[in-house]
């Protein structure tokens, strides 16, 4: 079985600039949703994408946006990149058809820094 | 979703047990409590989930009063690799897949 898998690992990038990230869901699972997780806090929920459509938002503006691929992998594309970007983004796996409700299976994150 | 409440640190002897308590004082019927581990530069780990009473597995145990306003997690035995941040959670039954963070508990485990 693999697991959530997600690149680069580390990404610096400059304000204004565009940035994608991606992620590879775990084999069986069919929905991936993404978190940005600032220093010293809790990942927040940014979106989900169940069968490539988006299933839920959170308090994220537009620039945030994602996409998702008939194989069930994502990509989190940020444009105009801010300062308080700068964050580790989480991508986790599940499937809606079985296991304890809740159960998401992380990749190890991108560490995204905007100078 | 209900707020939950949860000490920001605790520290740790090896070999102790640790309990972690919750507070979750808004909880709906329809509401699971989860939770997660972290450690520094992973993603977080799901670690148990329940519902009422008592729930346990080869990691941790849940302990659920009958008013389910709090809930506790048993760490037994911890060591120096149970040195994480831990969350906990309350999660919709028809949970969409968002999940709602606070600060967690900074578990330090010291020899």
């Amino acid at each position: 079985e693999t697991g959530v898998t997600q690149s680069p690992t580390h990404l610096i990038k400059t304000r204004g600039q565009q940035v994608t990230l991606r992620c590879s869901s775990q084999s069986g699972h069919n929905t991936v949703s993404w978190y940005q997780q600032a220093l010293g806090q809790g990942p927040q929920f940014i979106f989900q994408y169940y069968r490539e459509e988006e299933n839920g938002r959170g308090n994220f503006p537009p620039r945030f946006s994602g996409l998702q691929f008939p194989n069930y992998s994502s990509e989190l594309n940020v444009n105009a990149l801010e300062l308080d970007d700068s964050a580790l983004y989480l991508c986790a796996s599940s499937s809606l058809a079985g296991g304890p409700v809740g159960e998401q299976y992380f990749g190890p994150g991108t560490r995204l820094t905007v100078t | 979703l209900a707020k939950t409440t949860q000490p920001i640190s605790m520290d740790s002897y090896e070999g102790q047990e640790v309990n972690i308590t919750c507070s979750h004082n808004n909880i709906a019927t329809n509401d699971y409590i989860t939770w997660y581990q972290q450690f520094p530069s992973q993603g977080p780990r799901f670690i148990i989930q329940g519902y009422k009473t008592k729930v346990t597995n080869e990691v941790a145990s849940l302990f659920i009063p009958a008013d389910r306003k709090s809930s506790t997690l048993s760490l037994p035995r911890v060591s120096l690799s149970d040195t994480a941040v831990y969350y906990c959670l309350v999660v919709l039954s028809s949970n969409t897949g968002k999940l709602i963070f606070g600060q967690g508990t900074t578990l330090q485990v010291k020899p």
